[in-house]
């Protein structure tokens, strides 16, 4: 009965390659998103999807592309990875884009790029 | 200046000790103030949130705003091992200035038996 699932948990790969993680909520909530979590713990907005439209596009460089499905799914493909990109990423849902403040996190994926 | 301060700590204290965590903040825009706790290789979750300026309490979990000094606050009361983790604030503006959360760099706290 997990609400916010992340696949892989952890990813290790090399430099130049590409990737993806999945997540998947099962709340029934419109709105989604992906953050980062660099090494020194700060969490950082990247994209949002509401109702499987983007939302939010923060400043990231384009090799990181995020699609969604449907309203249960966000997924992001990160292409021609590189070292910075080694961090923790989370997705989240909330009910609707009014409600953001109540944001309910899944468990992360751990990406280590060599 | 970051938008959001929050001091990494850590910060140790014994237990039955009451913690107090803090924020401050530079954008007056900012409406909605929360406290997510995140233990170790966990995602984050919410404890608690606030809507403008004034106290909200839940169980040994008090959360204070003060908007006129930018100032957020949560108190533990009575801390636990259990409560040992990394605490993030985060807040967000109204519809006029966009739902994104931004969070601090989050204090950890370790509650000693």
């Amino acid at each position: 009965d997990t609400a916010v699932s992340q696949t892989p948990k952890y990813l290790v790969t090399q430099m130049g390659n590409d990737k993806s993680i999945k997540c998947e909520q099962n709340l029934g909530h419109d709105t989604m998103y992906w953050y980062k979590q660099d090494s020194k713990k700060f969490l950082k907005i990247m994209f949002s999807y509401n109702n499987k439209e983007l939302i939010i596009n923060e400043t990231v460089p384009n090799r990181f592309s995020p699609k969604s499905p449907d309203k249960a799914h966000l997924n992001l493909h990160i292409n021609s990875l590189e070292l910075g990109d080694s961090a923790v990423y989370f997705c989240a849902s909330s009910q609707d884009w009014d409600r953001s403040y109540e944001q309910y996190f899944g468990p992360g994926t751990r990406l280590t790029v060599t | 200046q970051k938008e959001v301060e929050q001091d990494p700590g850590p910060l140790s204290v014994p237990e039955g000790a009451i913690v107090s965590l803090n924020c401050t903040y530079s954008n007056s825009a900012f409406q909605y103030f929360m406290w997510y706790r995140q233990y170790s290789r966990k995602g984050p979750e919410l404890l608690m949130y606030t809507y403008s300026s004034g106290n909200k309490e839940d169980g040994r979990f008090t959360a204070q705003v003060d908007k006129s000094s930018k100032y957020i606050s949560l108190f533990i009361r009575d801390s636990q091992p259990s409560d040992s983790a990394t605490y993030l604030c985060a807040m967000m503006g109204g519809s006029n200035s966009g739902y994104a959360l931004n969070f601090g760099k989050g204090t950890s706290l370790l509650v000693t038996p």
